[in-house]
């Protein structure tokens, strides 16, 4: 079966400092791997993927995720946190083998909240 | 580019009464998606069409479910004799599809109370 965790429900950052959303997948085939960012009443929003390649991928907004096949994680860092970086983050799976291609798996979410 | 809109943005009905979402998709995107997110949880798939082909369900959208996108533009979401559990954010999202790495854009979703 395919599934994506987040291990942890909240991350807390101090702004200047480098941040980490951890993501875990399972999937049955190749991964192709997402992350969305979700602001308060807004809609989600794509950050960035990664489908083949070099195992780190730079996304929007200053953020890169690296992958790690051994692991089967897909953790989102950014160097330096902003205060605006505040907000709902999802880790997302697509598996390439099953007959459910149209739909993405998505994590429980990651409440990021970096203070001043 | 106008982004994805769903009308309502909220609603709030009695237990067995019938609802209906709707969701414009980004003019040029043939792909249309239903999604359905409850607190504290990630969004899960209903449903998504392609043009007005409805490719694919989950097990989730039970009979009381129909989603419906007649000239492949809009869509609907009706769900019949809603129950309490059926309170949840609904979310739509399009796409212009460009295989398996598309991405998706999300409207801000119908927030549905059951009460």
């Amino acid at each position: 079966a395919q599934s994506v965790a987040q291990p942890e429900d909240q991350v807390n950052v101090a702004e200047g400092n480098p941040l980490t959303v951890k993501c875990t997948y399972s999937v049955s085939g190749n991964p192709y791997l997402f992350w969305y960012v979700q602001y308060p009443n807004r809609g989600l929003q794509f950050l960035l993927k990664y489908i083949t390649g070099d195992n780190l991928v730079k996304g929007s907004y200053g953020f890169e995720a690296e992958f790690n096949k051994s692991q089967t994680s897909f953790h989102l860092k950014k160097p330096s946190a902003l205060v605006s970086d505040s907000a709902l983050y999802f880790c997302a799976v697509r598996d390439t083998t099953s007959s459910t291609l149209g739909r993405l798996y998505f994590g429980r979410g990651t409440q990021l909240t970096v203070w001043p | 580019d106008t982004g994805v809109s769903q009308d309502p943005r909220h609603k709030i009905t009695k237990r067995g009464q019938n609802v209906t979402f709707r969701c414009d998709p980004i003019s040029e995107h043939n792909r249309l998606y239903w999604y359905r997110q409850t607190l504290g949880q990630g969004p899960e798939f209903l449903t998504y069409f392609q043009n007005e082909a409805q490719l694919e369900k989950s097990r989730l959208l039970s009979d009381r479910f129909s989603a419906e996108r007649p000239k492949g533009s809009f869509s609907t979401l009706e769900i019949q004799r809603t129950e309490q559990g059926d309170s949840a954010m609904y979310l739509c999202a399009s796409s212009f599809p460009t295989g398996l790495t598309e991405k998706l854009f999300f409207g801000s979703g119908t927030q549905l109370s059951v009460l």
